[in-house]
């Protein structure tokens, strides 16, 4: 079946600029994770969804990032007022049920901030 | 929170041989251990996993061991092929994995033919 989608694979926006990221889960699976890789480091984990809830919110780096999901699947991550910081290459995963753990990632947004 | 780090950052080893990447964890709370390989340009793909309630894994040439007590674990990866060049990621997380991943910072394995 069709894997993690997302979408743009990449985009290139002029600092002050707002943008969303959006990703599209594997149907059926309730969990969704917003990681952050910047180059040729390690993930960094943002958020995770749970049906349409966000339990965990921890890992989101300011106020200026915020993610909504809307009827248990896709789901958008907001930067707003981006900075040249926040240049990565932005991650989605997604989990079929709670308990079962395995977070299969899709191919990423990259994204640079001018 | 939980923190990763991940040993050593560079491994190069020769086709044919063993490689093991280490990994150690802070929080005494996390119970779900995944390893991910990831290519060059392209997604992170879980490799093996391991949960808190065992010591070893294994599939094919991939094993993964945890030592609850000193809070660490390793890959190991047998019979090293050229296709095993890539960069792997240890993470590790509460709740059985339901919530959010900490990864270590990565370790770029160089096969040499």
């Amino acid at each position: 079946g069709a894997g993690v989608s997302q979408s743009p694979s990449n985009k290139v926006t002029e600092k002050g600029k707002d943008v969303e990221l959006r990703c599209d889960p594997i149907s059926g699976h309730t969990a969704l994770y917003w990681y952050r890789q910047s180059l040729g480091q390690g993930l960094e984990f943002l958020i995770y969804f749970q049906g349409n809830s966000a339990p965990d919110k921890s890992g989101l780096p300011s106020d200026r990032f915020s993610a909504e999901r809307t009827g248990g699947s896709v789901s958008t991550l907001t930067i707003q007022r981006t900075q040249q910081e926040d240049s990565a290459v932005y991650l989605c995963a997604s989990s079929p049920v709670k308990g079962r753990n395995e977070q299969f990632f899709g191919p990423g947004t990259r994204l640079t901030v001018l | 929170g939980e923190n990763v780090e991940q040993h050593p950052s560079t491994l190069s080893v020769q086709e044919g041989d063993s490689a093991v990447i280490k990994c150690t964890y802070s929080d005494s709370a996390s119970n779900y251990f995944p390893w991910y390989k990831q290519e060059l340009g392209k997604r992170p793909q879980l490799i093996i996993d391991i949960r808190s309630n065992v010591g070893e894994k294994k599939d094919q040439r991939i094993a993964v061991t945890l030592n609850k007590t000193a809070k660490h674990f390793s890959l190991h990866i047998t019979e090293t092929q050229p296709e095993d060049s890539a960069v792997y990621f240890c993470a590790a997380s509460r709740g059985g994995g339901a919530d959010g991943l900490t990864f270590g910072k990565g370790t770029h394995l160089i096969i040499q033919p």
